[in-house]
Protein backbone atom coordinates (compact mmCIF):
# COMPACT_ATOMS: atom_id res chain seq x y z
CA UNK A 1 0.00 0.00 0.00
CA UNK A 2 1.47 3.34 -1.23
CA UNK A 3 1.30 5.96 1.59
CA UNK A 4 2.78 8.61 -0.17
CA UNK A 5 1.85 8.85 -3.73
CA UNK A 6 3.67 11.10 -6.73
CA UNK A 7 0.82 10.48 -9.31
CA UNK A 8 2.88 12.32 -12.02
CA UNK A 9 5.62 10.36 -13.21
CA UNK A 10 6.78 12.83 -15.41
CA UNK A 11 6.73 16.80 -15.81
CA UNK A 12 8.71 19.28 -18.17
CA UNK A 13 8.56 23.23 -17.77
CA UNK A 14 10.07 26.05 -19.44
CA UNK A 15 13.10 27.84 -17.94
CA UNK A 16 11.50 30.76 -15.85
CA UNK A 17 8.25 29.44 -15.37
CA UNK A 18 6.44 27.91 -11.93
CA UNK A 19 7.24 24.15 -11.80
CA UNK A 20 4.41 22.61 -9.60
CA UNK A 21 5.42 19.06 -8.04
CA UNK A 22 2.21 16.95 -6.37
CA UNK A 23 2.07 14.56 -3.27
CA UNK A 24 -0.76 12.66 -1.62
CA UNK A 25 -0.90 11.07 1.12
CA UNK A 26 -2.86 8.61 3.34
CA UNK A 27 -1.79 8.33 6.60
CA UNK A 28 -3.44 11.36 9.19
CA UNK A 29 -0.37 10.69 11.08
CA UNK A 30 2.18 12.12 9.09
CA UNK A 31 3.35 15.20 10.68
CA UNK A 32 6.43 15.86 8.75
CA UNK A 33 7.43 16.14 5.05
CA UNK A 34 10.09 16.79 2.89
CA UNK A 35 11.20 16.98 -0.55
CA UNK A 36 14.50 14.81 -1.71
CA UNK A 37 15.72 15.53 -5.19
CA UNK A 38 17.79 13.17 -6.96
CA UNK A 39 20.08 13.66 -10.01
CA UNK A 40 21.56 10.37 -12.02
CA UNK A 41 23.97 8.63 -10.69
CA UNK A 42 23.67 10.15 -7.25
CA UNK A 43 21.62 9.36 -4.32
CA UNK A 44 18.41 12.19 -3.28
CA UNK A 45 19.45 14.78 -1.21
CA UNK A 46 17.05 16.86 1.02
CA UNK A 47 15.68 19.97 -0.76
CA UNK A 48 12.94 21.48 1.88
CA UNK A 49 10.91 20.51 4.33
CA UNK A 50 7.73 21.27 6.24
CA UNK A 51 6.18 20.53 9.50
CA UNK A 52 2.31 19.34 9.79
CA UNK A 53 1.81 22.91 12.02
CA UNK A 54 2.90 24.79 8.82
CA UNK A 55 0.90 25.18 6.05
CA UNK A 56 4.05 27.13 3.24
CA UNK A 57 7.82 27.07 3.75
CA UNK A 58 10.31 28.40 1.40
CA UNK A 59 13.72 28.47 0.71
CA UNK A 60 14.89 30.96 -2.40
CA UNK A 61 12.98 29.88 -5.02
CA UNK A 62 12.03 26.59 -3.31
CA UNK A 63 7.94 26.89 -1.77
CA UNK A 64 6.75 23.25 -0.19
CA UNK A 65 2.69 23.98 0.32
CA UNK A 66 0.95 21.49 2.98
CA UNK A 67 -3.03 21.28 2.86
CA UNK A 68 -3.66 18.25 5.81
CA UNK A 69 -7.42 18.56 5.27
CA UNK A 70 -7.02 17.48 1.70
CA UNK A 71 -3.97 15.17 2.37
CA UNK A 72 -1.74 17.17 -0.51
CA UNK A 73 1.58 19.17 -0.29
CA UNK A 74 3.21 20.37 -3.21
CA UNK A 75 6.41 22.00 -4.67
CA UNK A 76 6.67 24.97 -6.29
CA UNK A 77 10.05 25.62 -8.04
CA UNK A 78 9.80 29.56 -9.30
CA UNK A 79 11.50 30.10 -11.69
CA UNK A 80 12.35 27.02 -12.77
CA UNK A 81 16.58 26.60 -14.47
CA UNK A 82 17.76 23.85 -16.51
CA UNK A 83 20.01 22.59 -13.30
CA UNK A 84 16.08 21.89 -11.71
CA UNK A 85 15.75 18.94 -14.13
CA UNK A 86 15.90 15.81 -11.53
CA UNK A 87 13.61 13.46 -10.24
CA UNK A 88 11.74 14.73 -6.76
CA UNK A 89 10.69 12.86 -4.14
CA UNK A 90 8.63 13.62 -1.38
CA UNK A 91 8.38 12.12 1.82
CA UNK A 92 6.40 12.00 5.61
CA UNK A 93 7.29 10.86 8.66
CA UNK A 94 4.95 10.10 12.36
CA UNK A 95 5.91 11.93 15.07
CA UNK A 96 9.59 11.06 16.40
CA UNK A 97 9.29 8.53 19.22
CA UNK A 98 7.25 5.95 17.66
CA UNK A 99 10.04 4.34 16.25
CA UNK A 100 9.19 5.33 12.54
CA UNK A 101 10.92 5.96 9.51
CA UNK A 102 10.58 8.41 6.12
CA UNK A 103 8.08 6.51 3.89
CA UNK A 104 9.01 8.11 0.00
CA UNK A 105 6.74 8.59 -3.22
CA UNK A 106 7.46 7.09 -6.39
CA UNK A 107 8.98 10.25 -7.62
CA UNK A 108 8.56 12.74 -10.74
CA UNK A 109 10.83 13.43 -13.49
CA UNK A 110 11.36 16.72 -14.18
CA UNK A 111 12.50 18.34 -17.06
CA UNK A 112 12.87 21.98 -17.56
CA UNK A 113 13.64 23.05 -21.08
CA UNK A 114 15.49 25.98 -22.27
CA UNK B 1 33.70 13.28 6.24
CA UNK B 2 33.45 11.52 2.80
CA UNK B 3 29.70 10.68 3.24
CA UNK B 4 28.25 7.45 2.58
CA UNK B 5 30.23 5.21 0.72
CA UNK B 6 28.39 2.36 -1.48
CA UNK B 7 30.25 -0.57 -3.33
CA UNK B 8 30.16 -1.32 -6.18
CA UNK B 9 28.52 1.35 -7.87
CA UNK B 10 27.44 -1.68 -10.34
CA UNK B 11 26.93 -5.36 -11.00
CA UNK B 12 25.95 -7.63 -13.39
CA UNK B 13 25.47 -10.97 -12.29
CA UNK B 14 23.84 -14.16 -13.60
CA UNK B 15 20.49 -15.03 -12.03
CA UNK B 16 21.32 -17.55 -9.30
CA UNK B 17 24.66 -15.93 -8.24
CA UNK B 18 25.36 -14.74 -5.13
CA UNK B 19 25.43 -10.93 -4.38
CA UNK B 20 26.68 -8.19 -2.01
CA UNK B 21 26.15 -4.79 -1.73
CA UNK B 22 28.31 -2.96 0.86
CA UNK B 23 27.70 0.42 2.42
CA UNK B 24 30.01 2.50 4.75
CA UNK B 25 27.66 5.28 6.68
CA UNK B 26 28.86 8.42 7.81
CA UNK B 27 30.35 8.63 11.50
CA UNK B 28 28.45 9.13 14.29
CA UNK B 29 25.00 8.32 12.56
CA UNK B 30 23.33 5.60 14.67
CA UNK B 31 21.04 4.72 12.07
CA UNK B 32 21.52 3.38 8.60
CA UNK B 33 18.62 2.29 5.59
CA UNK B 34 19.00 0.27 2.77
CA UNK B 35 16.46 1.21 0.11
CA UNK B 36 15.74 -0.16 -3.38
CA UNK B 37 14.56 1.90 -6.25
CA UNK B 38 12.03 1.16 -8.73
CA UNK B 39 9.99 3.11 -11.07
CA UNK B 40 6.86 0.92 -10.05
CA UNK B 41 7.51 1.70 -6.19
CA UNK B 42 10.04 4.80 -6.21
CA UNK B 43 12.01 4.44 -2.87
CA UNK B 44 11.67 1.21 -1.56
CA UNK B 45 12.56 0.87 2.34
CA UNK B 46 13.98 -2.67 2.92
CA UNK B 47 15.18 -2.50 6.19
CA UNK B 48 16.77 0.44 9.56
CA UNK B 49 19.44 -0.68 11.64
CA UNK B 50 20.02 1.26 15.15
CA UNK B 51 23.15 1.26 16.26
CA UNK B 52 24.13 -1.89 14.62
CA UNK B 53 20.56 -3.39 15.15
CA UNK B 54 17.82 -4.55 12.62
CA UNK B 55 14.78 -2.57 13.89
CA UNK B 56 12.10 -3.05 10.52
CA UNK B 57 13.07 -5.13 7.81
CA UNK B 58 9.39 -5.80 6.98
CA UNK B 59 10.09 -4.25 3.46
CA UNK B 60 12.76 -7.14 2.89
CA UNK B 61 11.14 -8.82 -0.41
CA UNK B 62 11.83 -12.22 0.79
CA UNK B 63 13.96 -14.97 2.54
CA UNK B 64 16.41 -14.39 -0.30
CA UNK B 65 17.31 -10.88 1.14
CA UNK B 66 19.28 -10.34 4.04
CA UNK B 67 21.12 -7.75 5.69
CA UNK B 68 24.15 -7.42 8.46
CA UNK B 69 25.65 -4.52 10.55
CA UNK B 70 28.76 -6.27 12.33
CA UNK B 71 29.84 -2.67 13.37
CA UNK B 72 29.21 0.70 13.49
CA UNK B 73 30.85 1.68 10.29
CA UNK B 74 29.92 -1.19 7.78
CA UNK B 75 27.18 -3.09 6.49
CA UNK B 76 26.27 -5.61 3.76
CA UNK B 77 22.81 -6.21 2.18
CA UNK B 78 23.16 -9.85 0.30
CA UNK B 79 20.20 -11.52 -2.36
CA UNK B 80 21.16 -14.61 -2.65
CA UNK B 81 19.99 -16.63 -5.54
CA UNK B 82 19.69 -13.49 -7.37
CA UNK B 83 16.66 -12.76 -9.79
CA UNK B 84 16.15 -10.77 -12.54
CA UNK B 85 13.11 -8.86 -10.88
CA UNK B 86 16.13 -8.10 -8.44
CA UNK B 87 17.62 -5.66 -10.78
CA UNK B 88 17.13 -2.05 -9.33
CA UNK B 89 19.21 0.61 -7.91
CA UNK B 90 19.94 -0.18 -4.23
CA UNK B 91 20.72 2.97 -1.71
CA UNK B 92 22.43 3.17 1.65
CA UNK B 93 21.50 5.92 4.00
CA UNK B 94 22.63 7.28 7.59
CA UNK B 95 21.51 9.16 9.83
CA UNK B 96 21.60 10.70 13.00
CA UNK B 97 17.63 10.46 13.74
CA UNK B 98 15.39 7.70 12.34
CA UNK B 99 12.78 10.83 10.65
CA UNK B 100 15.21 13.29 9.36
CA UNK B 101 18.79 14.04 7.95
CA UNK B 102 19.12 10.90 5.59
CA UNK B 103 22.27 11.27 3.80
CA UNK B 104 21.93 8.90 0.98
CA UNK B 105 25.07 7.19 -1.00
CA UNK B 106 25.60 7.32 -4.67
CA UNK B 107 23.96 3.94 -5.19
CA UNK B 108 24.50 0.36 -6.57
CA UNK B 109 22.74 -0.31 -9.78
CA UNK B 110 21.99 -3.76 -9.66
CA UNK B 111 21.41 -5.96 -12.99
CA UNK B 112 20.40 -9.37 -12.93
CA UNK B 113 20.64 -11.22 -16.08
Amino acid sequence: DQQVKQNSPSLSVQEGRISILNCDYTNSMFDYFLWYKKYPAEGPTFLISISSIKDKNEDGRFTVFLNKSAKHLSLHIVPSQPGDSAVYFCAASVPTGTASKLTFGTGTRLQVTL
Amino acid sequence: DAGVIQSPRHEVTEMGQEVTLRCKPISGHDYLFWYRQTMMRGLELLIYFNNNVPIDDSGMPEDRFSAKMPNASFSTLKIQPSEPRDSAVYFCASSYRVDYGYTFGSGTRLTVV
